[in-house]
Protein backbone atom coordinates (compact mmCIF):
# COMPACT_ATOMS: atom_id res chain seq x y z
CA UNK A 1 0.00 0.00 0.00
CA UNK A 2 1.22 3.44 -1.04
CA UNK A 3 2.69 5.66 2.27
CA UNK A 4 2.78 9.49 1.73
CA UNK A 5 4.60 11.87 4.49
CA UNK A 6 4.72 15.59 4.07
CA UNK A 7 7.83 17.79 4.67
CA UNK A 8 9.08 21.25 4.80
CA UNK A 9 9.06 24.23 6.88
CA UNK A 10 6.09 24.91 9.16
CA UNK A 11 6.50 28.40 9.70
CA UNK A 12 6.43 30.81 6.52
CA UNK A 13 6.77 34.42 6.72
CA UNK A 14 4.47 36.72 4.77
CA UNK A 15 4.94 37.70 1.30
CA UNK A 16 7.28 34.60 0.73
CA UNK A 17 7.13 30.89 -0.83
CA UNK A 18 5.95 27.48 0.60
CA UNK A 19 7.48 24.71 -0.23
CA UNK A 20 6.46 21.34 0.90
CA UNK A 21 7.15 18.01 -0.29
CA UNK A 22 5.44 14.80 -1.07
CA UNK A 23 7.90 11.48 -0.08
CA UNK A 24 6.10 8.37 -1.35
CA UNK A 25 6.75 4.69 -0.34
CA UNK A 26 5.70 1.59 -0.66
CA UNK A 27 4.81 2.38 -4.61
CA UNK A 28 5.83 3.54 -7.80
CA UNK A 29 5.08 7.46 -7.93
CA UNK A 30 4.49 7.30 -11.82
CA UNK A 31 1.15 5.16 -11.03
CA UNK A 32 -1.06 7.71 -9.72
CA UNK A 33 -2.01 11.70 -9.73
CA UNK A 34 -1.37 13.46 -6.43
CA UNK A 35 -3.65 15.79 -5.60
CA UNK A 36 -2.45 18.49 -2.99
CA UNK A 37 -5.55 19.65 -0.17
CA UNK A 38 -5.24 21.86 2.41
CA UNK A 39 -7.45 22.56 5.96
CA UNK A 40 -7.40 25.79 8.03
CA UNK A 41 -7.65 25.01 11.95
CA UNK A 42 -11.04 24.58 12.52
CA UNK A 43 -12.24 24.40 9.05
CA UNK A 44 -13.07 22.17 6.26
CA UNK A 45 -11.09 20.97 2.89
CA UNK A 46 -10.05 22.96 0.61
CA UNK A 47 -8.70 20.70 -2.76
CA UNK A 48 -5.58 23.06 -4.29
CA UNK A 49 -4.28 21.48 -7.58
CA UNK A 50 -3.55 17.86 -9.08
CA UNK A 51 -0.16 16.71 -11.16
CA UNK A 52 0.09 13.48 -12.86
CA UNK A 53 3.81 12.01 -13.63
CA UNK A 54 3.33 12.90 -16.99
CA UNK A 55 3.45 16.73 -16.02
CA UNK A 56 0.08 17.60 -16.29
CA UNK A 57 -1.28 20.00 -13.46
CA UNK A 58 -4.59 21.13 -13.12
CA UNK A 59 -4.81 23.68 -10.29
CA UNK A 60 -7.42 25.50 -7.94
CA UNK A 61 -8.48 28.49 -10.14
CA UNK A 62 -8.58 30.27 -6.26
CA UNK A 63 -5.28 29.79 -6.54
CA UNK A 64 -4.04 29.08 -9.78
CA UNK A 65 -1.75 32.16 -9.91
CA UNK A 66 0.58 31.40 -6.82
CA UNK A 67 0.59 27.59 -6.99
CA UNK A 68 3.08 25.24 -8.84
CA UNK A 69 2.79 21.15 -8.52
CA UNK A 70 5.67 18.98 -9.94
CA UNK A 71 6.43 15.84 -9.51
CA UNK A 72 10.00 13.94 -10.05
CA UNK A 73 9.97 10.35 -10.58
CA UNK A 74 13.70 9.71 -9.52
CA UNK A 75 12.94 10.80 -6.34
CA UNK A 76 9.40 9.22 -5.96
CA UNK A 77 8.43 12.51 -5.08
CA UNK A 78 5.77 15.30 -5.57
CA UNK A 79 6.31 19.09 -4.38
CA UNK A 80 4.21 21.91 -3.88
CA UNK A 81 5.17 25.74 -3.78
CA UNK A 82 2.66 28.35 -2.99
CA UNK A 83 3.94 31.92 -3.32
CA UNK A 84 3.35 35.49 -1.69
CA UNK A 85 1.40 33.74 1.07
CA UNK A 86 -0.95 35.43 3.64
CA UNK A 87 -2.14 34.50 7.17
CA UNK A 88 -5.00 33.21 5.57
CA UNK A 89 -2.32 30.03 3.37
CA UNK A 90 -1.95 29.06 7.60
CA UNK A 91 -3.85 25.52 7.25
CA UNK A 92 -2.42 21.77 7.70
CA UNK A 93 -1.48 20.65 4.23
CA UNK A 94 -1.97 17.26 2.77
CA UNK A 95 -0.74 15.09 0.25
CA UNK A 96 -3.10 12.98 -1.23
CA UNK A 97 -3.34 10.32 -4.08
CA UNK A 98 -5.35 8.39 -6.23
CA UNK A 99 -5.18 6.52 -9.46
CA UNK A 100 -7.52 8.69 -11.33
CA UNK A 101 -8.54 12.21 -10.22
CA UNK A 102 -9.79 10.84 -7.33
CA UNK A 103 -8.23 10.47 -3.86
CA UNK A 104 -8.22 7.54 -1.97
CA UNK A 105 -4.41 7.56 -0.04
CA UNK A 106 -3.71 10.58 2.50
CA UNK A 107 -0.35 11.77 3.89
CA UNK A 108 -0.14 12.60 7.67
CA UNK A 109 -0.94 16.26 6.55
CA UNK A 110 1.59 19.04 7.97
CA UNK A 111 1.44 21.99 9.61
CA UNK A 112 2.06 25.58 7.98
CA UNK A 113 1.95 28.50 9.76
CA UNK A 114 2.47 31.77 8.20
CA UNK A 115 3.62 34.76 10.37
CA UNK A 116 6.28 37.06 10.83
CA UNK B 1 -17.01 24.83 -10.33
CA UNK B 2 -19.49 21.99 -8.73
CA UNK B 3 -20.76 23.22 -5.25
CA UNK B 4 -21.10 20.76 -3.53
CA UNK B 5 -23.97 21.20 -0.52
CA UNK B 6 -23.62 19.03 2.12
CA UNK B 7 -26.08 18.38 5.49
CA UNK B 8 -26.82 18.50 8.08
CA UNK B 9 -23.37 20.26 9.35
CA UNK B 10 -23.93 18.89 12.65
CA UNK B 11 -26.11 16.43 14.03
CA UNK B 12 -26.11 14.43 17.47
CA UNK B 13 -27.02 11.16 17.71
CA UNK B 14 -27.05 8.44 20.11
CA UNK B 15 -25.10 4.95 20.04
CA UNK B 16 -26.97 2.52 17.78
CA UNK B 17 -28.59 5.25 15.63
CA UNK B 18 -29.25 5.02 11.78
CA UNK B 19 -27.91 8.23 10.58
CA UNK B 20 -27.96 9.94 7.10
CA UNK B 21 -25.66 12.44 5.52
CA UNK B 22 -26.71 14.14 2.01
CA UNK B 23 -24.39 16.01 -0.23
CA UNK B 24 -25.94 17.68 -3.58
CA UNK B 25 -24.22 18.89 -6.17
CA UNK B 26 -24.96 21.84 -8.49
CA UNK B 27 -24.40 19.91 -11.41
CA UNK B 28 -24.37 16.53 -12.22
CA UNK B 29 -21.42 14.29 -11.46
CA UNK B 30 -22.56 11.22 -12.76
CA UNK B 31 -21.55 8.72 -9.56
CA UNK B 32 -17.94 10.03 -9.46
CA UNK B 33 -18.20 10.82 -5.70
CA UNK B 34 -16.55 9.76 -2.43
CA UNK B 35 -17.46 9.77 0.88
CA UNK B 36 -14.29 10.42 3.91
CA UNK B 37 -14.39 10.35 7.58
CA UNK B 38 -12.08 12.47 9.50
CA UNK B 39 -11.37 12.35 13.45
CA UNK B 40 -9.71 14.92 15.65
CA UNK B 41 -6.00 15.49 14.47
CA UNK B 42 -5.92 12.86 11.98
CA UNK B 43 -6.35 12.83 8.18
CA UNK B 44 -9.43 12.22 5.83
CA UNK B 45 -9.93 8.40 5.33
CA UNK B 46 -12.16 7.41 2.69
CA UNK B 47 -15.38 5.10 3.30
CA UNK B 48 -17.17 5.04 0.20
CA UNK B 49 -15.83 5.43 -3.48
CA UNK B 50 -18.27 5.64 -7.16
CA UNK B 51 -20.75 6.80 -4.52
CA UNK B 52 -21.47 3.45 -3.53
CA UNK B 53 -18.50 0.99 -3.11
CA UNK B 54 -17.17 0.39 0.40
CA UNK B 55 -13.88 0.76 0.84
CA UNK B 56 -11.75 -2.28 1.63
CA UNK B 57 -11.50 -2.88 5.39
CA UNK B 58 -14.57 -0.37 6.19
CA UNK B 59 -17.41 -2.05 8.38
CA UNK B 60 -20.84 -2.79 6.46
CA UNK B 61 -22.67 -0.19 8.80
CA UNK B 62 -22.15 2.50 6.26
CA UNK B 63 -23.32 2.88 2.47
CA UNK B 64 -23.76 5.08 0.32
CA UNK B 65 -25.86 5.91 -2.72
CA UNK B 66 -26.91 8.50 -5.51
CA UNK B 67 -26.03 9.44 -8.78
CA UNK B 68 -25.87 12.22 -10.21
CA UNK B 69 -26.61 15.86 -7.95
CA UNK B 70 -27.70 13.85 -5.08
CA UNK B 71 -25.94 11.32 -3.08
CA UNK B 72 -26.67 9.90 0.43
CA UNK B 73 -23.62 8.22 3.19
CA UNK B 74 -25.52 5.72 5.71
CA UNK B 75 -24.31 4.58 8.67
CA UNK B 76 -26.85 1.91 9.77
CA UNK B 77 -25.88 1.26 13.74
CA UNK B 78 -23.72 4.30 14.54
CA UNK B 79 -20.55 3.04 17.15
CA UNK B 80 -18.51 5.18 19.22
CA UNK B 81 -15.72 5.07 17.00
CA UNK B 82 -17.73 6.68 14.64
CA UNK B 83 -18.04 10.20 16.48
CA UNK B 84 -16.48 12.04 13.87
CA UNK B 85 -16.59 15.07 10.50
CA UNK B 86 -17.86 13.35 7.31
CA UNK B 87 -17.00 14.94 3.91
CA UNK B 88 -18.21 14.42 0.31
CA UNK B 89 -15.41 14.74 -2.87
CA UNK B 90 -16.46 15.03 -6.44
CA UNK B 91 -14.09 14.01 -8.82
CA UNK B 92 -16.02 14.17 -12.20
CA UNK B 93 -14.64 17.53 -13.16
CA UNK B 94 -12.14 20.07 -12.25
CA UNK B 95 -11.43 22.01 -9.61
CA UNK B 96 -12.26 18.73 -7.11
CA UNK B 97 -15.06 20.39 -4.60
CA UNK B 98 -15.33 19.18 -1.14
CA UNK B 99 -18.96 19.43 0.91
CA UNK B 100 -18.62 21.48 3.56
CA UNK B 101 -18.29 18.79 6.18
CA UNK B 102 -21.18 16.94 8.99
CA UNK B 103 -19.99 16.78 12.19
CA UNK B 104 -21.37 13.73 14.25
CA UNK B 105 -21.59 14.23 18.07
CA UNK B 106 -22.87 12.32 21.00
CA UNK B 107 -26.10 13.21 21.92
Amino acid sequence: QVQLQESGPGLVKPSETLSLTCTVSGDSISNYYWSWIRQPAGKGLEWIGIVSTSGGTYYNPSLKSRVTMSVDTSKNQCSLRLSSVTAADSAIYYCATGFSKDVDYWGQGTLVTVSS
Amino acid sequence: DVQMTQSPSSLSASVGDRVTITCRASKGVRNDLGWYQQKPGKAPKRLIYAASNLQSGVPSRFSGSGSGTEFTLTISSLQPEDFATYYCLQHNSYPLTFGGGTKVEIK
